[in-house]
């Protein structure tokens, strides 16, 4: 079974500034990773995913993200964030083998003009 | 590519009735749908896995006489909630699994906000 903890469940931050959303997991099996931002009554849309390869991983809208083994963790990351990103982000693992999801309870991110 | 649509995108029903959503993958074909349940600022709790042409498996707590799942087809399955009470107001979110390319990535709908009154 896998489990994923987002430690922060709101995050404020300035315009242009950078932002940092922490996830970490843990899973007795390899993994698949991925970050998904949620707009107010709206479904999921795929931010990233890790698969395998190259830790660092590069998705949409600027966002990025590090599998780090060894810290069971895979950080989203922004270096300029914008008021369009206001959001709900949610970090998932999905068990190698496994075709289900496991989701964090989520960080909201807002945006400060 | 890969988008799932979600009908109804929001329904309000009385007490006692049956709604019934919809979610199709458009453009692949699903081997396995997934539902969520949402609650308000709460993370997505997996209900029921749905594989084409079986039947669906449930998850621990969920009532499987309650929330009816069809999978009739590779892209479309359908979840009925029967006898809907107040406490079955919540956002409802489907996924689907494309069945080639390996199926690490799953496509999520619109959702489908329920309220009963």
């Amino acid at each position: 079974a896998q489990s994923v903890t987002q430690l922060d469940s709101q995050v404020p931050v300035f315009e242009e500034a950078p932002v940092e959303l922490r996830c970490n997991y843990s899973s007795s099996v390899s993994v698949y990773l991925f970050w998904y931002v949620q707009y107010p009554n709206q479904g999921l849309q795929l931010l990233l995913k890790y698969l395998s390869g190259s830790t660092l991983v590069k998705g949409i809208n600027g966002f990025e993200a590090e599998f780090n083994k060894s810290q069971t963790s895979f950080h989203l990351r922004k270096p300029s964030v914008h008021i369009s990103d206001t959001a709900e982000y949610f970090c998932a693992v999905k068990g190698a083998g496994s075709y289900q999801l496991t989701f964090g309870k989520g960080t909201k991110l807002s945006v400060i003009p | 590519g890969a988008v799932v649509s979600q009908h109804p995108s929001w329904v309000i029903c009385k007490s006692g009735t049956s709604v019934k959503i919809e979610c199709r993958s458009l453009d692949f074909q699903a081997t396995t749908m997934f539902w969520y349940r949402q609650f308000p600022k709460k993370s997505l709790m997996l209900m029921a896995t749905s594989n084409e042409g079986s039947k669906a498996t449930y998850e621990q707590g969920v009532e499987k006489d309650k929330f009816l799942i069809n999978h009739a087809s590779l892209t479309l399955s359908t979840l009925t909630v029967t006898s809907a009470h107040p406490e079955d107001s919540s956002f409802y979110i489907c996924s689907a699994r494309e069945s080639s390319g390996g199926g690490n990535e799953q496509f999520f709908g619109p959702g489908t906000r329920l309220t009963v009154l």
